[in-house]
């Protein structure tokens, strides 16, 4: 079975500073993880995704993420948050060795603030 | 190349009513998800349809069930809505050949059920 739990409900940072946002994962079988954006009203972009190759991910937007398989996690950071960069955030799960015909796992998403 | 389109945007429906949801997949995509995210909460895996069959299900109740057509649209429907079943109602279209494994969403269809 595979699950992802996000830690932080809502996060709030000043513009310019560091952006982390937590997702830890479990997964009994190697995992394809990924960070999707959610802004108002509208569906879920791709930010970035682990595929097994490097374990330092580079996304859009300046977003990037480490898979540290010890701590069974994936966080996303960003060096400097920006006004746009407020939405919500979700991690995502699903097995690796299969097409995109394999279900996505979502965390309950993480509301990224960031004040003026 | 056009993305995943969703119809309608916005729906209204009555308890105890039927709805029927539709999405365009991706050019050159052969597969189809469904994702339901109530209010606050992240995406819930609905089913997959692959070449017009149910592809794998969550854990929904039968009375969700959906199509998939040749040119690779989709439908979903919902009978006998309840209040809960109020959501933002994802599509999401991928290919299944080769290596590929990202899945593209397109904007949702925001339903409430009164």
């Amino acid at each position: 079975a595979q699950s992802v739990t996000q830690l932080g409900s809502h996060v709030s940072v000043s513009e310019g500073a560091l952006v982390l946002l937590r997702c830890n994962y479990s997964s009994s079988v190697p995992p394809y993880l990924f960070w999707y954006v959610q802004y108002p009203n509208q569906g879920l972009q791709l930010l970035l995704k682990y595929t097994s190759a490097a374990t330092l991910v580079k996304g859009i937007n300046g977003f990037e993420a480490e898979f540290k398989k010890s701590e069974t996690s994936f966080h996303l950071t960003k060096p400097s948050a920006h006004m746009s960069d407020a939405a919500e955030y979700f991690c995502a799960v699903s097995r690796r060795g299969y097409s995109s015909a394999s279900k996505i796992i979502f965390g309950s998403g993480t509301r990224l603030s960031i004040r003026p | 190349e056009t993305g995943v389109t969703q119809s309608p945007t916005h729906l209204i429906k009555t308890r105890g009513q039927q709805v029927t949801l539709r999405c365009s997949s991706q050019s050159g995509h052969n597969t189809v998800s469904w994702y339901q995210q109530a209010l606050g909460q992240g995406p819930q895996f609905i089913f997959q349809y692959y070449r017009e069959e149910e592809n794998g299900r969550g854990n929904f109740p039968p009375r969700f069930s959906g199509l998939q057509f040749p040119n690779y649209s989709s439908e979903l429907n919902v009978n006998a809505l309840e209040l809960d079943d109020s959501a933002l109602y994802l599509c999401a279209s991928s290919s299944s050949s080769g290596t590929s494994y990202e899945q593209y969403f397109g904007p949702g269809t925001r339903l409430t059920v009164t």
